[in-house]
């Protein structure tokens, strides 16, 4: 079955950076784009990437650009976030999902990482 | 880029039948058939509930259902149970070259 596995809590402080993975397994982990997307707290959901397991290829929410980076392993199936310049808005739970028969339906998540900014 | 609008809240009784709403444009909603919608129950991770507008993941029962005209997609409730009570979002694919998924502002679903 397909699996999402997100690493833990962090807290930062403003201006630092935030290092998040999601390990998968269950799948071809380069048969499917993998995305993120973050939900500050009581807010909504809001898409900041896609990263392409297979290329490495990535984009970006404009409003991210210049602070988020998401990589990948391809020799443990997991993909990374990086987020910097970090300051208390960016605290949210940030959530990798993969997509399932579509493009754009995100049936897959992981559980989640809380990022706190906070000095 | 603003989100989709969806209402801030829709009240039903158990039973009943309940329908939110998603409005976006046609760079959005509009223009593809890429409409999503996730219920959210409270500390729980987003469960895809409708995708390509219209279409079911297998587990999700059939009380739930999509629909799109225009520029406003719609997600249908029927029969509805305590259990559905939670907050639904939309979202879709979009052209726009500042993002390519949006969502909505989210709904909060009371089921009286």
């Amino acid at each position: 079955q397909v699996q999402l596995v997100q690493s833990g809590a962090e807290v930062a402080k403003p201006g630092a950076s935030v290092k998040v993975s999601c390990e998968t397994s269950g799948y071809t982990f380069t048969g499917y784009y993998l995305h993120w997307v973050r939900q500050e707290p009581g807010q909504g959901l809001e898409w900041m990437g896609w990263i392409n397991p297979n290329s490495g290829v990535t984009k970006y929410a404009q409003r991210f650009q210049g602070r988020l980076t998401l990589t990948r392993d391809t020799s443990i199936t997991t993909v990374f976030l990086y987020l910097g310049r970090l300051r208390s808005a960016d605290t949210a739970v940030y959530y990798c999902a993969r997509v399932g028969v579509g493009a754009t339906d995100f049936e897959f998540w992981g559980q989640g990482s809380l990022v706190t900014v906070s000095s | 880029q603003s989100a989709l609008t969806q209402p801030a809240s829709v009240t039903g009784s158990p039973g009943q039948s309940i329908t939110i709403s998603c409005t976006g444009t046609s760079g959005d909603v509009g223009g593809y058939n890429f409409v999503s919608w996730y219920q959210e129950h409270p500390g729980k991770v987003p469960k895809l509930m409708i995708y390509d507008v219209n279409k079911r993941p297998s587990g999700v029962s059939y009380r739930f259902s999509g629909s799109k005209s225009g520029n406003t997609a719609s997600l249908s409730i029927s029969g509805l149970q305590a259990e559905d009570e939670a907050d639904y979002y939309c979202s879709s694919y979009t052209n726009s070259r500042n993002s390519y998924v949006i969502f909505g502002g989210g709904t909060k679903l009371t089921v009286l």
